[in-house]
């Protein structure tokens, strides 16, 4: 299986402050045959469920908004909220589809400072 | 709009059984593979099980290894529905279970999920 370990497992950032999430996959998951990696990030509130945010590594979901972004390749990836806002506090998971069990990393919980 | 909506959720005994549904609408039910993702009190999330839709290729269904041989999934098209039959329950089956599509790709709707209790 897939061991995904995300870092830090919380922080806290000021409001309109840039947040940064790390995510590292045990292995590679780049698709070599359509160079695309099999990542996605999901933002979890508190009391609801999951919700998509980026897919192929880098590409926002519907909705998502400008200020979410993904980025990395291979076995090293970030989730960045350049200007966070209020409503972000939540918990943001990564997970990998590149192969069954598609495993999720840890979490990690996002505060206001 | 997509909605969907778990149920059959509720405290067993250790080594019970229970049945988990999962009504879906506002989508084309029969083209997405679906799939049960859980979540233990206060932990991550885990993929459960898939079944994919009945137009796709290859394996159809596939499970996480710890409840292999114990869980069932099934898709009902004609009732838009999903389902789980959990056997064996474990302590640490204890969860709250989502039904979730993957499309896009992702996980990319969920429901609200339905709590598993396995306790004595």
């Amino acid at each position: 299986d897939i061991v995904m370990t995300q870092s830090p497992d919380s922080l806290a950032v000021s409001l309109g402050e840039r947040a940064t999430i790390n995510c590292k996959s045990s292995q590679s998951v780049l698709y070599s045959s359509n160079n695309k990696n099999y990542l996605a990030w999901y933002q979890q509130k508190p009391g609801q469920a999951p919700n998509l945010l980026i897919y192929w590594a880098s590409t926002r979901g519907s909705g998502v908004p400008d200020r979410f972004s993904g980025s990395g390749s291979g076995t090293d990836f970030t989730l960045t909220i350049s200007s966070l806002q209020a409503e972000d506090v939540a918990v943001y998971y990564c997970q990998q589809y590149y192969s069954t069990p598609r495993t999720f990393g840890q979490g990690t919980k996002v505060e206001i400072k | 709009e997509v909605q969907l909506v778990e149920s059959g959720g509720g405290l067993v005994q250790p080594g019970g059984s229970l049945r988990l549904s999962c009504a879906a609408s506002g989508l084309i039910f029969s083209s997405y593979e679906m799939n049960w993702v859980r979540q233990a009190p206060g932990k991550g999330l885990e993929w459960v099980s898939y079944i994919r839709s009945s137009s796709s290729s290859g394996s159809n269904i596939d499970y996480v290894d710890s409840v292999k041989g114990r869980f069932t999934i099934s898709r009902d098209n004609a009732k838009n529905s999903l389902y789980l039959q959990m056997h064996s329950l474990r302590a640490e089956d204890t969860a709250v279970y989502y039904c979730a599509t993957w499309g896009s790709p992702g996980f990319n709707y969920w429901g609200q999920g339905t709590l598993v209790t396995v306790s004595s």
